[in-house]
């Protein structure tokens, strides 16, 4: 199947500052993007939804001030999660579909954000 | 709209009996459905999927599931499990025909495997 990288695959940072998680499709045109966050012992709830060269679509209660997404090319979106907080701790997973990957949405590998 | 339901948040079998883990979806459109599997700590792998051809659909592992569209089910099975197969279990519906349409995730069941 068709490979998401996503990085890094875990990162530590102090409370205020900004971390980006990289994702990347490695062997299709990601047209569309998703990102993902994960609580600890719950399920993925779907953040954001970003189409290649337009801006994304946030679902309801997501900061689209806080969660920055761009996603400006057809294999890398990013996501920068701005004046980190202890309550953004979690585990991100961005997915992606497009051209060459059929129907099926490929997951990165996620990222586990720890705000200290 | 388009929704999952995981009939059980948690399931405990003995190492070689059958699994079965459930699962509902609604959907408005043709849907593609999914499981995923999540070990402690680790990202997402794809057990199998089912995209309109064959309603019983064969995965990695031993994993199988059928799509019955008139139970509006797709029930994960398994006829021995191994300890290796105890993590999280997600059942996710999308829009077959659309690929905008994000993965909408079941809460998940865990499968604890005994020995």
């Amino acid at each position: 199947g068709a490979v998401v990288s996503q990085h890094p695959s875990w990162v530590i940072c102090k409370s205020g500052t900004s971390v980006k998680i990289e994702c990347r499709s490695l062997d299709f045109q990601a047209t569309t993007m998703f990102w993902y966050r994960q609580f600890p012992k719950q399920s993925l709830m779907l953040m954001a939804t970003s189409n290649e060269g337009s801006k994304a679509t946030y679902e309801q209660g997501v900061e689209k001030d806080k969660f920055l997404i761009n996603h400006a090319s057809l294999t890398l979106s990013t996501l920068t999660v701005t004046s980190a907080h202890p309550e953004d701790s979690s585990f991100y997973i961005c997915s992606a579909r497009g051209v060459g990957a059929g129907f099926e949405a490929f997951f990165g590998q996620g990222t586990r954000l720890t705000v200290v | 709209a388009q929704s999952v339901t995981q009939l059980d948040s948690h399931v405990s079998v003995s190492e070689g009996t059958p699994v079965l883990l459930r699962c509902n979806y609604s959907s408005s459109y043709s849907p593609s459905l999914f499981w995923y599997v999540q070990h402690p700590n680790k990202g997402l792998q794809l057990l199998l999927k089912y995209t309109s051809a064959a309603t019983l659909v064969k995965g990695i592992n031993g994993f199988e599931a059928e799509f019955k569209k008139s139970e509006t089910s797709f029930h994960l099975t398994k006829p021995s499990a191994h300890m290796s197969d105890a993590a999280e279990y997600f059942c996710v519906v999308s829009d077959v025909n659309s690929g905008n349409t994000p993965l909408v995730f079941g809460k998940g069941t865990r499968l604890s495997v005994i020995a």
